[in-house]
This record gives structure tokens, C-alpha cells and sequence, in this order.
């Protein structure tokens, strides 16, 4: 069953924060986030595996709750480069297939 | 580190042809690569699992015969769509999962955009 991620659209100014969500209906090993750029193929942000853990590089951060089966993505103090579609992708079992959530869109104007 | 290419980026066929599409490992091995197909603006959405030296596991709806996969290597998978439609035309990307303990990510290609005419 497919994660809902919201919100759809996130319209922010350099600099300021952000936060998508990724929730699912059924209990997860691990959510796998992703940034997508129009024309281009998705690039690995990061991953987090069931124990409940927060993991983040430079101003990008995220966290999962395996009681909730939430998981959050967290940019701060966002930059233009930051622009693009957000996709979660949500794994039941390690190992097995991602199914991915619809997006949430990101712009960060100057 | 952990760099995927797809050949082709862009291909143009006419309807009933087929296309074969090259997913590449360039610096890591995989025994698991996905092929995934995305509509404009939409998300992606997986079409099979490519195990390497053995038959792909296809999701439902997807028709095995017309999306035939071949992962002859650990470094590459093949997608051949065959006798293309119009509503064949996609953006086709695949993804690769590195071989080994602990490997859970995958890194996707650049993807190949597709046009049926």
C-alpha cells in the first residue's frame, strides 16, 4: 500500500525550514527518502532501518517512528538547490521492494 | 561511489518495434536491480525485481512477455519493450541495490524517456 506524504507543496524563501511527512498503514523496516529534479532520476538521501532512529548530513535530517510507521524529513535553513519532488519510499521487509509515496514538491525561491 | 547508467537517455520508435534498455552498475556490484516506470508528475511505480541468474518477478498487471528483463551480470540489467504502443511512452528508470550485508539502498539510473509514435 502505497505511503502518504504530505503536504502535496511546499513553497518556501531561501533560508527558511521545511518538514515532509511519510506515513504508512503498515508496520515498516525501513523508509528510504529520495530527491527527484524535473528530467531526472531520483537521488538516495537516505535511509532509516525500524528502531526508531534519526539519522541527518549537512542541513538534512530525518526521523522514523516505527510506532507511528511515520517517518519525517527535516531541511533547515533550505537553499535553492533544495527544489525538487521528495519522494519516501517504504519497505515492509529488508531486503524487498520500495513502494513509493506520490511526492511532495518543493520550491525554494531566492 | 555507487553510480547507475542507463542507456538509452531518450529513444524514439515507431509503434510495433522493439526497445531494449541497458541498466549499469558502474562501480559496485548488484544482485538486485528494480525497473520502475514514471508517468509526468506522478510517482514511481515499480514494474519488476531483476535477481541476477534467475527470471525477474514482475508486479501485478505488468505483462511479463511484453517487459522482458535479463540481468545476465551483476553489473547490468536489461529491459526490452516489445512491439511498443503509444501508451508504452514512459520515463523508465531502473535502480540497483548493492550486493552484500547491510545494503539496503538503492541508487537509481538517470533514466530512459521513451516516445511511441
Amino acid at each position: 500500500q502505497q505511503p502518504v506524504q504530505s503536504p502535496q507543496a511546499v513553497i518556501l524563501r531561501e533560508g527558511e525550514d521545511a518538514v515532509i511527512n511519510c506515513s504508512s498503514s503498515k508496520a515498516l523496516y525501513s523508509v528510504h527518502w529520495y530527491r527527484q529534479k524535473h528530467g531526472e532520476a531520483p537521488v538516495f538521501l537516505m535511509i532509516l532501518l525500524k528502531g526508531g532512529e534519526q539519522k541527518g548530513h549537512d542541513k538534512i535530517s530525518a526521523s522514523f517512528n516505527e510506532k507511528k510507521q511515520q517517518s519525517s524529513l527535516y531541511l533547515t535553513a533550505s537553499q535553492l538547490s533544495y527544489s525538487g519532488t521528495y519522494f519516501c519510499g517504504t519497505e515492509i521487509a529488508g531486503y524487498s521492494t520500495l513502494t513509493f509515496g506520490k511526492g511532495t514538491m518543493l520550491l525554494v525561491s531566492p | 561511489g555507487a553510480v547507475v547508467s542507463q542507456h538509452p537517455s531518450r529513444v524514439i520508435c515507431k509503434s510495433g518495434t522493439s526497445v531494449k534498455i541497458e541498466c549499469r552498475s558502474l562501480d559496485f556490484q548488484a544482485t538486485t536491480m528494480f525497473w520502475y516506470r514514471q508517468f509526468p508528475k506522478q510517482s514511481l511505480m515499480l514494474m519488476a525485481t531483476s535477481n541476477e541468474g534467475s527470471k525477474a518477478t514482475y508486479e501485478q498487471g505488468v505483462e511479463k512477455d511484453k517487459f522482458l528483463i535479463n540481468h545476465a551480470s551483476l553489473t547490468l540489467s536489461t529491459l526490452t519493450v516489445t512491439s511498443a504502443h503509444p501508451e508504452d511512452s514512459s520515463f523508465y528508470i531502473c535502480s540497483a541495490r548493492p550486493a552484500g550485508q547491510h545494503s539496503y539502498e538503492q541508487y537509481f539510473g538517470p533514466g530512459t524517456r521513451l516516445t511511441v509514435t
